[in-house]
């Protein structure tokens, strides 16, 4: 069964400062990869997806992120944030062969420093 | 378009009280239907998925149940509501490629 890891829990960065938010999975087949974001008291909204092809992928909001099959990571990356970026940010998996789940990983809270 | 909704947007229930969450989808047929659970401050908790009518999976032993009586429509219940039941409830669909869509959510505190 697939799983996801999200090291960091809390994340602070200063307004402009580039960021990184680090996802590594687990699975013993291939995976379609996701990005979401939650804002506060809000539901979730899909940042980025990963299906195949290129392994950068660009999503909304200025945010990218890198699939690397052998390090089975998909890390987000924002070169420089806003104010508005402040929010949760979960990585989640679906597995190719049977997409009938999709597992989350335990989030990243990013605060943007003034 | 597909549009999701979820019911109450907010519900405060005593402990040991019944539980109803319903979760409809339109623009869509055949969807995977999936609730997840958001506790304070943690992540989310798969709690049951459903890739079509009468078909529930459970992820984790607890309190609640899921039902699926029409292709576009998930409910989550409970016979007995626990304090520990209190959380963020998430309704999502997906279809091929396990992209998951969410509804707006429910808040339900258990008093």
């Amino acid at each position: 069964a697939q799983s996801v890891t999200q090291l960091d829990s809390q994340v602070p960065v200063f307004e402009e400062a580039p960021v990184e938010l680090r996802c590594n999975y687990s699975s013993s087949v291939s995976v379609y990869l996701f990005w979401y974001v939650q804002y506060p008291n809000q539901g979730l909204q899909l940042l980025l997806k990963y299906l195949s092809g290129s392994t950068l992928v660009k999503g909304i909001n200025g945010f990218e992120a890198e699939f690397n099959k052998s390090q089975t990571s998909f890390h987000l990356r924002k070169p420089s944030v806003h104010i508005s970026d402040t929010a949760e940010y979960f990585c989640a998996v679906s597995e190719k062969t049977s997409y009938d789940k999709v597992i989350f990983g335990p989030g990243t809270s990013l605060s943007v420093i003034p | 378009s597909q549009t999701i909704h979820q019911w109450p947007a907010t519900l405060v229930q005593p402990v040991g009280s019944p539980l109803s969450l319903e979760c409809t989808v339109e623009g869509t047929s055949n969807p995977n239907l999936y609730w997840y659970r958001q506790a304070a401050g943690r992540g989310l908790q798969l709690l049951f998925y459903s890739v079509g009518i009468g078909q529930i999976s459970s992820e984790v032993p607890q309190n609640l149940s899921a039902s699926r009586p029409q292709d576009r429509q998930f409910i989550l219940s409970s016979k007995k509501l626990l304090l520990s039941d209190s959380g963020f409830y998430l309704c999502a669909w997906s279809f091929l490629r396990g992209e998951a869509n969410f509804g707006p959510g429910t808040r339900l505190l258990v008093l």
